[in-house]
């Protein structure tokens, strides 16, 4: 079974621009959430969907956003980037609604913002 | 608010020293707790898990984790480290939320050098 697959794996954006990073999850899983990953924060829970429908969200702004498609795929959009928004960007796909689901994840798209 | 604690955020052991790696986590309501790990140059992958049973849960490569409930604790132990468990590893936890579905939060991690 092929893993979770994101692309870009990297990207280099100027201040004020806006990026969408993409991701394809594990054929069957229905669950993709995605995080932001940082030396000073660690993982920061993003938000979650599931079926299409966005059913978690962690504490970001509102120029953080995403959507699923009807074949689970994902993307997250952020706009007017910031200096603050360079990281690594990781999509987890999991199995089952349920939350004892373990995560699989991507490798990850590393944004640079200058 | 839910939080994980992971108490080291460096280890350096020697080969075939003992590990244990804490974590506690801030959450009253059913937990599933998970060790992830990263090592150079791979993306996270999980190490092992708990649900319920047995609180002495073993994973990949010889992990294993004991979950205290009266404790809130969560930690991670290796008998004999080798040179290739060099990594991060991160405690998780799932709560589920209201809305249906479920959040997973990350302590900050913990990076294992080990010295061959």
């Amino acid at each position: 079974k092929a893993g979770v697959t994101q692309t870009p794996r990297y990207l280099i954006k100027t201040r004020g621009q806006q990026v969408t990073l993409s991701c394809s999850p594990i054929s069957g899983h229905r669950s993709v959430s995605w995080y932001q990953q940082t030396p000073g924060q660690g993982l920061q829970f993003l938000f979650e969907y599931f079926s299409e429908t966005q059913r978690n969200k962690g504490n970001f702004p509102g120029r953080f956003s995403g959507r699923q498609f009807s074949n689970s795929r994902s993307e997250m959009n952020v706009s007017t980037l910031e200096l603050g928004d360079s990281a690594l960007y990781l999509c987890a796909s999991s199995a089952g609604q349920k939350y004892n689901s373990p995560l699989h994840f991507g490798n990850g798209t590393r944004l640079t913002v200058t | 608010a839910q939080s994980v604690s992971q108490h080291n955020h460096h280890v350096i052991l020697s080969e075939a020293a003992s590990l244990e790696l804490g974590c506690n986590y801030s959450y009253g309501g059913t937990v599933n707790l998970f060790w992830y790990v990263q090592y150079p140059g791979q993306h996270l992958q999980l190490l092992l898990k708990y649900f319920s049973g047995d609180p002495l849960v073993k994973g990949i490569k010889g992990f294993e984790a004991e979950f205290i409930k009266s404790k809130f604790s969560f930690n991670l132990r290796k008998p004999s480290v080798q040179w290739s468990d060099t990594a991060e590893y991160f405690c998780a936890v799932n709560v589920a939320l209201g809305t249906g579905g479920f959040k997973t939060i990350f302590g900050a991690g913990t990076r294992l050098f080990v010295k061959a």
